[in-house]
């Protein structure tokens, strides 16, 4: 059964400390998408990569936010320095070579920055 | 630019009635169309896509959707609602080459 996982399922830290999140696309996904989720604003696109090159980080803050994928298995999401409005919990997607965009999310990652 | 609009954020219903949850697109071009359930603490599910041919798509859980062009809306149907179907549901679009567009959402509460 092929799913998106992400680690950790949950993050507690301090405000200052960097966090890595981590996805794992579905086997054979060329596109990875980011979302993050607050009870203020929903689901907010960070960023997108398709066969492994960003193609639209717009929605990230750059100064803190970045987005990388070492190789076609491994999705990184890293935050440096957190601060506590980066609270959320931060979704990945992956999609397939299929035109119609169809995404499957990954459970998520809880983040809590004090 | 592709654009959703859900109508109501939060909908309540009776174990047994009928479940409608509205959504309305914008899109200069023929737009793929979506809606995702999101069961607490978990992740995006798909529930139904539109993508081209029939108008009513049938999808999991006894849910289904018709793609109204003339009235630029894909609406959310389930004949009789059940407990389990209490979840927060995101309508999204779509076109080749884009990222989908998510609505706010839409909480679907499940009254006994």
């Amino acid at each position: 059964d092929a799913r998106v996982t992400q680690t950790p399922r949950d993050k507690v830290t301090e405000m200052g400390q960097e966090v890595t999140m981590r996805c794992q696309p579905i086997l054979g996904h060329n596109t990875v998408f980011w979302y993050r989720q607050t009870m203020m604003q929903g689901l907010e696109l960070l960023a997108y990569f398709r066969n492994r090159a960003p193609l639209d980080d717009s929605g990230m803050p750059k100064d803190r936010f970045s987005a990388e994928m070492p190789d076609a298995t491994l999705a990184t999401l890293k935050i440096q320095p957190s601060e506590p409005r980066d609270s959320a919990v931060y979704f990945c997607a992956s999609g397939g070579q299929s035109s119609y965009n169809e995404q499957f999310f990954g459970p998520g990652t809880r983040l809590t920055v004090l | 630019a592709q654009s959703v609009t859900q109508l109501g954020s939060h909908v309540s219903v009776s174990e047994g009635a009928l479940v409608l949850l509205r959504c309305n697109y914008s899109s200069s071009v023929p737009p793929y169309l979506f809606w995702y359930v999101q069961y607490p603490n978990q992740g995006l599910q798909l529930l139904l896509k539109y993508t081209t041919g029939a108008t009513l798509v049938k999808g999991i859980n006894g849910f289904e959707a018709e793609f109204k062009k003339s009235e630029t809306s894909f609406h959310l149907t389930k004949p009789s609602a059940h407990m389990s179907d209490a979840a927060e549901y995101f309508c999204a679009v779509s076109v080749p080459g884009t990222a989908l567009i998510f609505g706010k959402g839409t909480t679907l509460s499940v009254s006994s």
